[in-house]
């Protein structure tokens, strides 16, 4: 079955600097989408990629898919405190399947 | 919009003690799903319904969990009997298709 795959597990980040996610499928998917978790909270959709080597923009947030459509990135600039989280991929192929997220703590 | 709408947000219950925990969807989504959410095992999905009907339980991790959906506005997930090991944040989420998903604010649930 599809399986989705996301590294790094844990990213500890200094308030500032850029760090990447990365999400490995698998299988080829029909699109991958990102979500976030703030602590305590629930996961909230972020942006969907569909399209080969699509890149998409949300401000300090990029985020791209890959060209054979199995793996995915998120990367974040000038990491500040409210970007503290867990971000999860989850890739569509049939189902939605969701990575194990990376957790993001930001030293300040 | 109120969103997807679970309750209780908390229950603390007994080990051996039938456990409910319920959602709404958000009007107009004709997909819902639960999640499990533990830190050893991730977020793990248990079951999703299209149009109230049971598409893929293989997630349900035994018989004493089981899961109805008896109308487009409500659903439930029963745990008979639960144990321990069930401690977890329980998500319910809905969506229009196999789409982006919209999550209840979730079921923190301790089973003692």
């Amino acid at each position: 079955g599809q399986q989705v795959m996301q590294i790094p597990q844990y990213q500890h980040v200094q308030e500032g600097e850029d760090f990447t996610t990365y999400c490995n499928s698998s299988t080829t998917l029909s699109n991958i989408q990102w979500y976030k978790q703030r602590p305590g909270g629930h996961p909230v959709f972020l942006i969907q990629l569909v399209k080969s080597g699509e890149v998409k923009k949300q401000k300090r947030l990029t985020f791209q898919f890959g060209e054979a459509k199995k793996n995915s990135s998120l990367h974040i600039t000038a990491t500040q405190t409210t970007d503290v989280g867990t971000y999860f991929c989850a890739g569509n192929d049939y189902k939605l399947s969701f990575g194990a997220g990376t957790t993001v703590t930001v030293r300040a | 919009d109120a969103g997807v709408i679970q309750s209780p947000r908390h229950e603390v219950t007994e080990m051996g003690q039938e456990v409910t925990l319920r959602c709404k969807p958000i009007s107009g989504h004709n997909s819902l799903f639960w999640y499990r959410q533990t830190m050893m095992r991730g977020l793990e999905l248990l079951i999703y319904f299209n149009n109230n009907v049971p598409i893929d339980d293989s997630g349900m991790p035994e018989d004493r969990f089981s899961a109805k959906m008896p109308n487009a506005s409500f659903s439930t997930l029963k745990i008979q009997p639960s144990e321990p090991r069930d401690s977890a944040v329980y998500f319910c989420a809905s969506s229009t298709a196999i789409d982006t998903q919209y999550f209840g604010p979730g079921t923190r649930l301790t089973v003692l």
